[in-house]
């Protein structure tokens, strides 16, 4: 799993509360991702991180914004959580220094908002 | 948009058979990269190939890509139970620097 954990595992919320992800890694990699996952979508990006407080935007970024402030942590951010952000958010790295190399994925958070 | 297609959304096969998948993209990439996922975890990483390779192997796995064609196969022989997962084709466009995945096979194997 490349030393790759992702916190809160689960999470229940409210409409209009704000929410953070959390993923860590131990290796050092460049660059980071975070998808979310929903039935007939397969995994659609989010945002992605090519370095320190380096990100770019992915197919579904509006909602949610993310922070990179040092190699190992890239925190997502739902600032006000609407029900249609109830998924299971997942966090990769990609294995080599270009982000075109193979990825390795998180354990997943599963978000439910109420 | 997804960039990859795949083919079938499901499929059902006897233990012992062999089993395709298919993935079909939309512009030139740099490599295409095939994924298993069990009920409830993260994505795992089987193969990557490139847009210059036109088969790969991987144990029981073999992977073909036709750049003419914009599509990819998957193929794992032998069958076994614990082959049940989905499977996810990903690819990487020319100078970028994320996959974009299509929406999934899921692969059943009755015993």
């Amino acid at each position: 799993d490349a030393g790759i954990t992702q916190s809160p595992r689960h999470k229940v919320t409210e409409t209009g509360t704000p929410v953070t992800l959390r993923c860590h890694q131990t290796e050092n990699h460049r660059y980071m991702y975070w998808y979310r996952q929903d039935p007939g979508h397969g995994l659609r990006l989010i945002h992605y991180s090519y370095g320190v407080k380096d990100t770019d935007k992915g197919e579904v970024s509006d909602g949610y914004s993310v922070s990179r402030s040092k190699t190992e942590d890239f925190l997502l951010t739902l600032e006000s959580a609407t029900s249609s952000q109830t998924s299971v958010y997942f966090c990769a790295i990609s294995a080599g220094p270009t982000g075109e190399d193979e990825q390795y994925f998180g354990p997943g958070t599963r978000l439910t908002v109420t | 948009s997804q960039q990859g297609e795949e083919d079938p959304q499901a499929l059902s096969i006897q233990e012992g058979e062999n089993a395709t998948m298919n993935c079909s993209y939309k512009t030139s990439i740099n490599n295409l990269q095939w994924y298993r996922q069990n009920s409830g975890r993260g994505l795992v990483h089987l193969i990557l190939i490139r847009s210059n390779e036109r088969e790969k192997h991987s144990g029981r796995l073999r992977v073909t890509l036709d750049t003419s064609k914009k599509s990819s196969s998957l193929l794992i022989t032998a069958s076994r139970a614990a082959d049940t997962a989905s499977y996810f084709c990903g690819s990487v466009r020319r100078g970028a620097q994320k996959l974009v995945f299509g929406q999934g096979t899921r692969l059943t194997i009755n015993p």
